[in-house]
């Protein structure tokens, strides 16, 4: 069974502290892997989709690495407007009927206080 | 570029009334469109994907006639939560995944529904 699980659930941070978020993925035959981050009462927002092992990505403070069981998403010196649950979802390759839809993980939620 | 809205963003309906919600592709044409709900503290749950011009497949456990979709345009999908009940409060979330695009799906900001 195709199945994200993303550590830790919480994560508190300074302001300036450098850290990882990780995302453990099985999944029958990897299409793409996407991190979102979503702020309270609203949708998620993109952030990367990598799609295949040693791939890496980056946007401001912000860097996504890929192996073949997991990716992490570094946060580099953050800040406090970093504050947010970050999301990791997989998309398994189409067969049959598949509509390859999203399996999402329960997300980190991150908290950096000034 | 990839903006996707909804509308609107809250609602308030009384129970056993019927709520629409509209979700659109501002910027780019959705071949497929997802609608999940999303309980406070938790993860999305999906609950139906639809394909312009076909019927919607829904997930397992999602009442098909109650929550209708409709997927009429490259740019529009609507969500018909119908005789509204206490227990369908929650935040609906869509996504459009495009035809130029790859593999990603980009979100609406989301929609709140409390039924009284």
């Amino acid at each position: 069974e195709d199945q994200v699980t993303q550590s830790p659930e919480a994560l508190r941070l300074q302001e300036g502290e450098s850290s990882s978020l990780n995302c453990s993925y099985t999944v029958s035959g990897l299409r793409g892997l996407f991190w979102y981050r979503q702020d309270p009462g609203k949708g998620p927002e993109f952030l990367f989709t990598l799609y295949s092992a040693g791939e890496e990505k980056e946007k401001e403070r912000l860097k996504a690495t890929l192996t073949k069981k997991e990716s992490f998403l570094h946060i580099t010196a953050p800040k406090p407007e970093d504050s947010a649950t970050y999301l990791c979802a997989v998309q398994a390759r189409m067969s049959g009927g598949s509509q390859g839809n999203l399996i999402f993980g329960k997300g980190t939620k991150l908290s950096v206080k000034p | 570029g990839a903006v996707v809205s909804q509308h609107p963003s809250w609602v308030i309906c009384k129970s056993g009334t019927s709520v629409k919600i509209e979700c659109r592709s501002l910027d780019f044409q959705a071949t497929t469109m997802f609608w999940y709900r999303q309980f406070p503290k938790q993860s999305l749950m999906l609950m139906a994907t639809s394909n312009e011009g076909s019927k919607a497949t829904y997930e397992q456990g999602v009442e098909k006639d109650k929550f209708l979709i409709n997927h009429a345009s490259l740019t529009l999908s609507t969500l018909t939560v119908t005789s509204a009940h206490p227990e369908d409060s929650s935040f609906y979330i869509c996504s459009a995944r495009g035809i130029a695009g790859l593999y990603e799906q980009y979100f609406g900001p989301g929609t709140r529904l409390t039924v009284t």
